[in-house]
């Protein structure tokens, strides 16, 4: 069965400091994946995409991630992050057949100490 | 998250009633997804559904819950005989019908029960 595993809860880093929150999943075929951050009492927000082609890709706030198939992951990173990426992330994997639905993972709040 | 509107964002309701919640998706879209989050959960698919048809309602609860999205106007996620265990968040997506699309959020409703 498809799944999605974000093996960090909580992730504290200090402002300025990198940033990689970790994502695995488990496909049958190549997934497309996604990252969405969600910020208190908000829905979800886009950060990047990954269908084909290079498997680095850039996203929106600075974020970029790395698709490896040989490891099932796609690592979401930052260089330098801002008290306002506070928030949840989440990794998701699109199952692309018949109906489009998207698995999520449980999610990674991150903090950000000053 | 322009353009997926969803109401009301706050729902209380007492056991035993009804709950409506509304989704209007991204102008163009005709493509709706229902999602469920619960604390310190993901979010979990619930069904998906196109211009009067359900394609997919493999996440929704057996009993008590529905979902439809008619011709005219927005979908919506029906809950009668509410029970405390139903409170959640509920966020609706929408997606074009091109494929290797992602999907679109609203602010989600959170649904309280008395």
């Amino acid at each position: 069965a498809q799944s999605v595993t974000q093996p960090d809860i909580h992730i504290t880093v200090s402002e300025g400091a990198s940033l990689e929150l970790r994502c695995n999943y488990s496909y049958g075929a190549t997934p497309y994946l996604f990252w969405y951050v969600q910020s208190p009492g908000q829905g979800l927000q886009l950060l990047l995409k990954y269908f084909s082609g290079d498997t680095l890709v850039q996203g929106i706030k600075g974020f970029e991630a790395e698709f490896k198939r040989s490891q099932s992951s796609f690592n979401l990173r930052k260089p330098s992050v801002h008290w306002s990426d506070a928030a949840e992330y989440f990794c998701a994997v699109g199952l692309m057949n018949r109906d489009d639905k998207i698995i999520f993972g449980k999610g990674t709040r991150l903090h950000i100490l000053p | 998250n322009a353009g997926v509107m969803q109401n009301p964002r706050h729902l209380v309701r007492r056991r035993g009633q009804e709950a409506r919640l509304r989704c209007s998706p991204m102008k163009g879209h005709s493509h709706v997804y229902w999602y469920r989050q619960l604390p310190e959960e993901g979010l979990k698919f619930m069904v998906y559904l196109q211009k009067e048809n359900i394609i997919d309602e493999s996440g929704m609860p057996k009993e008590r819950f529905s979902a439809e999205f008619p011709k005219e106007g927005p979908s919506i996620l029906r809950i009668q005989q509410v029970v405390r265990g139903d409170s959640a968040a509920y966020f609706c997506a929408s997606q074009g019908k091109e494929r290797n699309q992602p999907q679109h959020f609203g602010d989600g409703t959170r649904l309280s029960i008395l």
